[in-house]
């Protein structure tokens, strides 16, 4: 199993520009999450998925777009990128399911290092 | 805002030695979770508590539970260099995940 996986590991890109973010996982869980992570604020939420076709707001989704089209794929958008969006981003993942087990362990995917000047 | 929160920030020991970080949250949880973070991966799951427990143990990690203060500690005892790394605590509350800023710590041989 690869777990979760993200790509691309680095990018820069010029404020104004768009990317799309990659999480994939072969764990067959339902849940999944996108963090960021900035120096000292530890990880805050951004957007995550209970399931197929969901997708919630997190702590800081402005300025972010989510799809999960496949139970296995979490894409992040960013449609017109700012200097501010510059972090690591972080996918995770959790069984998820029943209720009380969506309070399970998260997985987390290696980060994206991502740039804006 | 943040719901856990680790002190001390950082903490320098060297091998052999315990290593002793704690996280305080604010409002009522299911469970409290610690995860490990090497320099440049991401995070990786290390042990769960529940609320009704007061004490877990995983092989050099123990952690502990205190509700009535809202505080939990994790111990890495006979500490290793490849203990180093950044330890974060998250407090999980229906599924809703908040991670604290984290411990740094580095193990000197």
């Amino acid at each position: 199993n690869a777990g979760v996986t993200q790509t691309p590991k680095f990018r820069v890109l010029k404020t104004g520009q768009s990317m799309t973010l990659l999480c994939a996982q072969d764990m067959n869980h339902e849940y999944m999450y996108w963090y960021r992570q900035d120096p000292g604020m530890g990880l805050r939420l951004i957007h995550y998925s209970v399931g197929e076709g969901t997708t919630a707001k997190g702590e800081v989704p402005d300025g972010y777009n989510v799809s999960r089209l496949k139970k296995q794929n979490f894409l992040l958008g960013l449609e017109s990128a700012a200097p501010s969006q510059t972090s690591v981003y972080f996918c995770a993942s959790s069984y998820g399911g029943r209720r009380e087990l969506s309070n399970n362990e998260q997985f987390f995917g290696p980060g994206t290092r991502l740039t804006v000047l | 805002s943040q719901q856990g929160e680790e002190d001390p920030q950082a903490l320098s020991i060297q091998e052999g030695e315990n290593a002793t970080m704690n996280c305080s949250y604010k409002t009522s949880i299911n469970n409290l979770q610690w995860y490990r973070q090497n320099s440049g991966r991401g995070l990786v799951h290390l042990i769960l508590i529940r609320s009704n427990e007061r004490e877990k143990h995983s092989g050099r990690l123990r952690v502990t539970l205190d509700t009535s203060k809202k505080s939990s500690s994790l111990l890495i005892t006979a500490s290793r260099a490849a203990d180093t790394a950044s330890y974060f605590c998250a407090t999980v509350s229906w599924g809703k995940f908040q991670f604290g800023a984290g411990t740094q710590v580095v193990v000197t041989p």
